[in-house]
């Protein structure tokens, strides 16, 4: 298996601007999370989906952040219009839930630069 | 949320072991403990986990106090490619997971 996969690996960009994070989850898994990692707060969950659905979205930072997860296999991590202080690096994970204590993998991460 | 202390960092000579403690002293009896741990410019990767036994597997072995209040991640033997952060997390719910600051394990040659 690929593992997670995530794109872009890097993006920069300017203030203002829309940013569009993507993640396909591994083969099988059923859950998917997104996480943000700077220096100062370290790793934070944002949102996670389990069966496609947005179940808990308490950690999404304000309304110019949004997630979708129209299927199985796609995930986007969306922020318009983006502010310096969103830069960080965005992990997305996934799992097979089945009651509690599963795995998550991780992707590689998207670094993000907004100027 | 039941929370986790570990130290901020730990140093452990290569070929050694190493002991990296954490207490949850607020853990309730459904919470499962996790360790996960991030090399540098990675993403977190799953070390291990336990509910009330302790554990073996590949990678480590981890160490569960009688009453669950502290556990204790075991490297049997450092290699420099263990050099990352090391996250103890309780499961709060199914699929919930909260980072805390982690322990920075610094492996010296």
């Amino acid at each position: 298996d690929a593992g997670v996969i995530q794109s872009p690996r890097h993006e920069v960009t300017e203030m203002g601007q829309e940013v569009t994070l993507r993640c396909k989850p591994i083969s099988g898994h059923n859950s998917l999370f997104w996480y943000r990692q700077t220096m100062m707060r370290g790793l934070e969950l944002l949102i996670y989906f389990n069966n496609n659905v947005p179940i808990d979205d308490s950690g999404m930072p304000e309304d110019r952040f949004s997630a979708k997860m129209p299927n199985a296999s796609f995930s986007t991590l969306k922020i318009q219009p983006s502010e310096p202080r969103d830069s960080a690096v965005y992990f997305c994970a996934s799992s097979f839930s089945a009651g509690g204590g599963e795995t998550q993998y991780f992707g590689p991460g998207t670094r993000l630069l907004v100027l | 949320d039941a929370k986790t202390t570990q130290p901020n960092s730990m140093e452990s000579n290569e070929e050694e072991p190493v002991h990296l403690p954490c207490n949850h002293s607020t853990i309730s009896g459904t919470d499962y403990i996790h360790w996960y741990r991030q090399l540098p410019s990675q993403g977190p990767e799953y070390v291990i986990h336990g509910l009330t036994s302790n554990v073996n597997n590949r990678m480590a072995s981890l160490a569960i106090a009688e009453d669950r209040k502290s556990s204790t991640l075991i490297l049997h033997r450092a290699t420099l490619r263990d050099a990352a952060v090391y996250y103890c997390i309780l499961r709060v719910h199914n699929n919930d997971m909260r980072f805390g600051a982690g322990t920075r394990l610094t492996v010296k040659p």
